[in-house]
C-alpha cells in the first residue's frame, strides 16, 4: 500500500493568514493526490484533484502544488470557513488511501 | 447534482454483520461515470476507504477488510449497499457512501454513526 502522511498534524494561524499543508507518499504518486477539507459533524468535501486542479466551486484562495511523492495545499488570505480539518488522498494505486488530517485551527 | 444518502442501523452487535445501502439521485448507480464507494471515519480519526462497486457489478476492496466486505448494487431502486461481516469494537465509524471519479471523490453522502456494541 501506498501510505500517505501529512504535516502538520495541527496548525495555529488567524484570518488573512496564509498557511501550507504538506503531503508526502511513500513512492511517486504522478500527480494522482486530492485534497479534502472537513468540517465537524460534516462528510468531507474536495478541493483539488489531480494535485493542482480546482474542484469547481472552490474557491481560488486554495491551490495544490507538487510532484513525485511531495505535495501542499495552500490557502491564501484564510478565512473563517477555512478552519477545518483537510486531508490529502492518493489515487495511484489501490488501496486508496488518506493521510492522517491536518486540523487547522484559528489562533 | 449527484447526492447520496446512507441508512441502516446505527447499532450493531458484535459478531454479527452491518448493512447499510446508498440511495443515489442524480445519477446512475449502472452508468460508467462513477465507481460507487464506501468510506469510513472511527470516532476522532482518519478516513479509510473500504471499496466500490462499479458498472457491470465489478468490486474492488481494501485488502484490510476484504475477507469480511461485500459491495452490491440495486439498479431498480438506483440504490448500493454495504455488509461487513463478524464487526468488533473497532469497526464502530461514521460510514460514508460516495462517488469516486477518476480516483477522486466527488460526492459525498452526509455519513451515519454505526457503532458495535452489545
Amino acid at each position: 500500500d501506498i501510505q500517505v502522511t501529512q504535516s502538520p498534524s495541527s496548525l495555529s494561524a488567524s484570518v488573512g493568514d496564509r498557511v501550507t499543508i504538506t503531503c508526502r507518499a511513500t513512492q511517486d504518486i504522478s500527480n494522482s493526490l486530492a485534497w479534502y477539507q472537513q468540517t465537524p459533524g460534516k462528510a468531507p468535501k474536495l478541493l483539488l484533484y489531480a494535485a493542482s486542479r480546482l474542484q469547481s466551486g472552490v474557491p481560488f484562495r486554495f491551490s495544490g502544488s507538487g510532484s513525485g511523492t511531495d505535495y501542499a495545499l495552500t490557502i491564501n488570505s484564510l478565512q473563517p470557513e477555512d478552519f477545518a480539518t483537510y486531508y490529502c488522498q492518493q489515487y495511484y494505486s489501490i488501496p486508496y488511501t488518506f493521510g492522517q488530517g491536518t486540523k487547522l485551527e484559528i489562533k | 447534482q449527484v447526492q447520496l444518502q446512507e441508512s441502516g442501523p446505527g447499532l450493531v452487535k458484535p459478531s454479527e454483520t452491518l448493512s447499510l445501502t446508498c440511495n443515489v439521485s442524480g445519477a446512475s448507480v449502472s452508468s460508467k461515470t462513477y465507481y460507487w464507494s464506501w468510506i469510513r471515519q472511527p470516532p476522532g480519526k482518519g478516513l479509510e476507504w473500504i471499496g466500490y462497486i462499479y458498472y457491470g457489478g465489478s468490486t474492488s476492496y481494501n485488502p484490510s477488510l476484504k475477507s469480511r466486505v461485500t459491495i452490491s448494487e440495486d439498479s431498480s431502486k438506483n440504490q448500493f449497499s454495504l455488509q461487513l461481516t463478524s464487526v468488533t469494537a473497532a469497526d464502530t465509524a461514521v460510514y460514508y457512501c460516495a462517488g469516486l471519479y477518476h480516483g477522486h471523490f466527488d460526492y459525498w453522502g452526509q455519513g451515519t454513526l454505526v457503532t458495535a456494541s452489545s
